[in-house]
């Protein structure tokens, strides 16, 4: 089956616009994860869902960041007036559950200039 | 702060079986060890996972030690593809989902 996918694979944005990143997960997949990698490090935790709900945010950088998930399926990841350390790539995974193996998608590169 | 120490790179030759360290030694007992891979410019691939018995999948092997302190993936014929950074995990609940600098192993012909 279709694994996750997101969308735009590459942005390139202007210092203090807004961009919104898109995630489908797996189908049936009832928990989803964001997270970031700056070049060359590890990835950071963002936030996840479980079903349509994020129990914890305290993983976003900044209150410039917001992630919704409706219908239990796709999620945005939104992040307001970037700034340039904001550039990094973004990457969703899902989960059939919550602690059961995340699918990671093959991410979105952000640029901000 | 990972929870996890792997060394930062190990080379492989080509055909012959990797053998991936990592060290969890504050791993409590409900937490689960978990390997992942990246692969330049891909999103991390689940490789496996397991709790303290050792486990097998078509891709690795998973070696627990019996105080759980530690553990071992092995890839039993590294190929070119395996070439990649790869990262051991040790999570209960979703936010200990820290993935660390992992190793970067590079299979060699």
């Amino acid at each position: 089956g279709a694994g996750v996918s997101q969308s735009p694979s590459n942005k390139v944005t202007e210092k203090g616009k807004d961009v919104e990143l898109r995630c489908d997960p797996i189908s049936g997949h009832t928990a989803l994860y964001w997270y970031r990698q700056s070049l060359g490090q590890g990835l950071e935790f963002l936030i996840y869902f479980q079903g349509n709900s994020a129990p914890d945010k305290s993983g976003l950088p900044s209150d410039r960041f917001s992630a919704e998930r409706t219908g239990g399926s796709v999620s945005t990841l939104t992040i307001q007036r970037t700034q340039q350390e904001d550039s990094a790539v973004y990457l969703c995974a899902s989960s059939y559950r919550v602690q059961y193996e995340q699918y990671f998608g093959p991410g979105t590169r952000l640029t901000v200039t | 702060d990972a929870k996890t120490t792997q060394p930062t790179s190990m080379d492989c030759a080509e055909g012959r079986a990797a053998n991936l360290p990592c060290n969890h030694s504050t791993i409590s007992g409900n937490e689960y060890v978990y390997w992942y891979r990246q692969i330049h410019s891909q999103g991390p691939q689940y490789i496996i996972h397991g709790l303290k018995n050792n486990e097998t999948n078509e891709m690795a092997s998973l070696i627990i030690t019996e105080d759980r302190k530690s553990s071992t993936l092995i890839l039993p014929h590294a190929t070119l593809r395996d070439t990649a950074v790869y990262y051991c995990i040790v999570r209960v609940y979703v936010d200990d989902m820290r993935f660390g600098a992992g190793t970067r192993l590079t299979v060699k012909p």
